[in-house]
């Protein structure tokens, strides 16, 4: 059913580890963006892309980098985990080249990390 | 001063009630807006977009109120199924804006 995937789903690691977490949508969409939310709290977005080679920081601080090589690949990367990074990231996309109550956000499942 | 701000309940029901969730925005360039509904440990779905007339998908209303900024949800004869957190969001300029999220639980 879901069009934008994330993986992995579930991982556990130890500090100083480098993650990468994928995200891939397969609807063709211009705009792809990463939110990170705990647990019963809100949304918060640290990176948006509105196409290839664009890439931006959201309102929330993040020591979390991305790329957008392609269209359809948004990756996160942490370099160095630390147990503040403890968290679950939902990766999103949306279509069009602008805003209107067309352009909804679609969300993959989401990642939830733990970094011991 | 937050873009969403929403009541975050929680909201304990009994079955077959009505509810209502309102949710201001700041800004009034707002241009788009969406209810969106989150299970528990699971990503947020989006419920329905909010027009500016008003607008129903079955048990589900939606209302905009521009002048005084803000946007409702009604819930007809809850159902037990309907128990999740309900997050509104806004398009201002660029960007989405959502809510904290109302809790909704219905109770037997």
């Amino acid at each position: 059913e879901a069009d934008i995937y994330q993986t992995p789903r579930y991982l556990v690691i130890g500090t100083g580890k480098k993650i990468t977490l994928e995200c891939s949508q397969t609807m063709g969409h211009d705009k792809m963006y990463w939110y990170q939310q705990d647990p019963g709290m809100e949304l918060h977005l640290i990176h948006y892309s509105y196409g290839v080679n664009s890439t931006e920081k959201g309102d929330l601080s993040s020591e979390s980098t991305v790329s957008r090589i392609r269209t359809e690949h948004f990756p996160l990367t942490l370099e160095s985990a630390r147990p503040s990074h403890t968290s679950q990231y939902l990766c999103a996309s949306s279509w069009g080249a602008g805003f209107s109550g067309a352009n909804v956000l679609t969300f993959g499942a989401g990642s939830r990390l733990t970094v011991l | 001063r937050k873009e969403v701000e929403q009541d975050p309940g929680p909201f304990n029901v009994p079955e077959g009630a009505t509810v209502a969730f309102n949710c201001t925005y700041s800004n009034s360039a707002s241009q788009s807006f969406f209810w969106y509904r989150q299970d528990c440990r699971k990503e947020p779905k989006l419920l329905m977009s909010v027009y500016s007339s008003g607008n129903e998908d079955g048990r589900f209303t939606a209302q905009l109120n521009r002048a005084s900024q803000y946007i409702s949800l009604l819930i007809r004869d809850s159902k037990l199924s309907d128990s999740a957190t309900y997050l509104c969001a806004a398009i201002t300029g660029n960007q989405f804006y959502f809510g904290t999220g109302t809790s909704l639980t219905v109770i037997p």
